[in-house]
């Protein structure tokens, strides 16, 4: 079973509100991440976890705050978002950081107005 | 640095077709992987195949095959019989072996593929 599950599929919210995107694997996976993607762009890299420790943040505004609560659930936390940080949220595990295949979850589709 | 190109923006062909998705790469290690990923409208990547830099031995499954030649540094994904539900982006990536602490995968920028029926 190569599933990685996010919720919710989309999500509409204001610039004052405070949300959460939700991401579990039950691959045993070591390596957990979150990109996003803009319309006709290729994901982007934004939070690598390994092993339930931030490993890479690729210089994300501090309205995206990531959690991982334990080795099977990655959350992403929104406050204050911009109406540019609409996009496609993806979640992805892969067996251990690096180069190991990276799957990955169907995505929330995130509008900010 | 590590680099992908995927220069087919878009390619459109009417269903039966066959059609090859080009991916050129650049990398500074003689150790990387090489992925190929497919994104149908509904969003979610699904991986199609990870290739090691030692394996060149081309591979087919089903309809799809992947030609890899480090010679030209290029990886390229043929499919045979185009369906419609082939339709998708299909992005080319890149990984260099795990040895520095921001290593991670480059994605290419993608080709947009249109199967006509």
């Amino acid at each position: 079973d190569t599933e990685v599950t996010q919720t919710p599929k989309h999500l509409v919210m204001g610039m004052t509100n405070k949300k959460s995107l939700k991401c579990e694997q039950h691959m045993g996976h070591r390596a957990m991440y979150w990109y996003k993607q803009k319309a006709k762009k290729p994901p982007e890299l934004m939070f690598v976890y390994s092993y339930e420790k931030l490993s890479i943040n690729e210089s994300v505004p501090s309205r995206f705050s990531p959690e991982c609560p334990n080795s099977s659930l990655l959350n992403l936390h929104l406050h204050a978002l911009q109406p540019e940080d609409s996009a496609l949220y993806l979640c992805a595990s892969s067996q251990e950081e690096g180069s190991d295949t990276q799957y990955f979850g169907p995505g929330t589709r995130l509008t900010v107005l | 640095a590590q680099k992908v190109t995927q220069a087919q923006t878009e390619i459109s062909v009417v269903e039966k077709e066959d059609v090859t998705l080009d991916c050129v790469y650049e990398t500074r290690d003689t150790t990387y992987y090489l992925f190929w990923y497919k994104q149908p409208p509904s969003g979610e990547l699904v991986f199609l195949i990870r290739r090691n830099s030692f394996d060149e031995q081309n591979e087919i499954s089903g309809r799809y095959s992947w030609n890899f030649q480090k010679s030209t540094s290029s990886f390229n994904f043929t499919i045979t019989a185009s369906q419609v539900v082939d339709s998708a982006v299909y992005f080319c990536a890149l990984s260099e072996a795990p040895r520095y602490r921001d290593d991670k995968i480059i994605f290419g920028k993608g080709t947009r593929l249109h199967i006509l029926p």
